[in-house]
């Protein structure tokens, strides 16, 4: 079946560091990618998506690239704030299985000054 | 824009008590969805909702029902509240209109603790 396995945390930065989330994904179609972010204290939101290989999903300085060949969206901000510490979740969502969403199980990023 | 409302943010019951989750979206969504997030397990979907009275088991729905009986709420309801109930329940809708690429809205979430 569908899943998505994301890189387990706590991930601990310093302001201005480089940051990669890795995610990849098993799925049997052609599923569109997504990264949501919880801030503390609130639901999920979404950060950015891609709906087909070679798409590039961006927002707010953070980029993913749909890569079909290696089955992976991972998430890449070239310099964090503090602002940036939350959860983040990796999901597919796929025509397949009734347009489920399936989660990753999240990575926690704490951005220190 | 856009709202997902959980009635509330923070509940506490006791064991074997029946409780009530609410849930209310304004944006004429047809889908709807209850997950619960599980520090190591992430999001995992309990029921959800394609459109009024209609429901659907998730990956988790057992000790667990849903109330559709408007097409803007959508109620969870723990029969018999358990421990291992303890959880943070978190609604969210989409619009039932697109293929896979729509996005989904959540609410805030409700962490509730059985004792």
């Amino acid at each position: 079946g569908d899943s998505v396995t994301q890189m387990e945390g706590p991930v601990t930065l310093s302001e201005e560091a480089f940051l990669t989330i890795n995610c990849t994904y098993t799925a049997t179609g052609y599923p569109s990618l997504f990264w949501y972010v919880q801030y503390p204290g609130e639901g999920l939101q979404l950060l950015l998506k891609a709906t087909k290989a070679d798409d590039k999903g961006s927002n707010k300085g953070f980029e993913a690239t749909y890569r079909k060949e290696t089955t992976s969206f991972h998430l890449e901000k070239g310099s964090v704030q503090v602002s940036d510490s939350a959860v983040y979740f990796c999901a597919l969502s796929e025509w397949n299985t009734g347009n489920q969403f399936y989660f990753g199980t999240g990575t926690s990023l704490t951005v220190i000054p | 824009d856009v709202k997902v409302t959980q009635s509330s943010r923070y509940l506490v019951k006791r064991t074997g008590e029946k409780v009530f989750l609410e849930c209310v979206q304004d944006m004429d969504h047809e889908n709807m969805f209850w997950y619960r997030q599980d520090p190591g397990l992430g999001l995992r979907l309990i029921y959800f909702s394609y459109d009024v009275k209609m429901k659907e088991k998730g990956d988790i729905p057992e000790g667990y029902s849903v109330s559709r009986e408007k097409k803007e709420r959508f109620s969870l309801i723990l029969e018999s509240a358990s421990t291992n109930q303890t959880s943070m329940y978190l609604c969210a809708s989409r619009t039932g209109q697109s293929g896979t690429n729509e996005k989904l809205f959540f609410g805030s979430g409700t962490q509730l603790s059985v004792l």
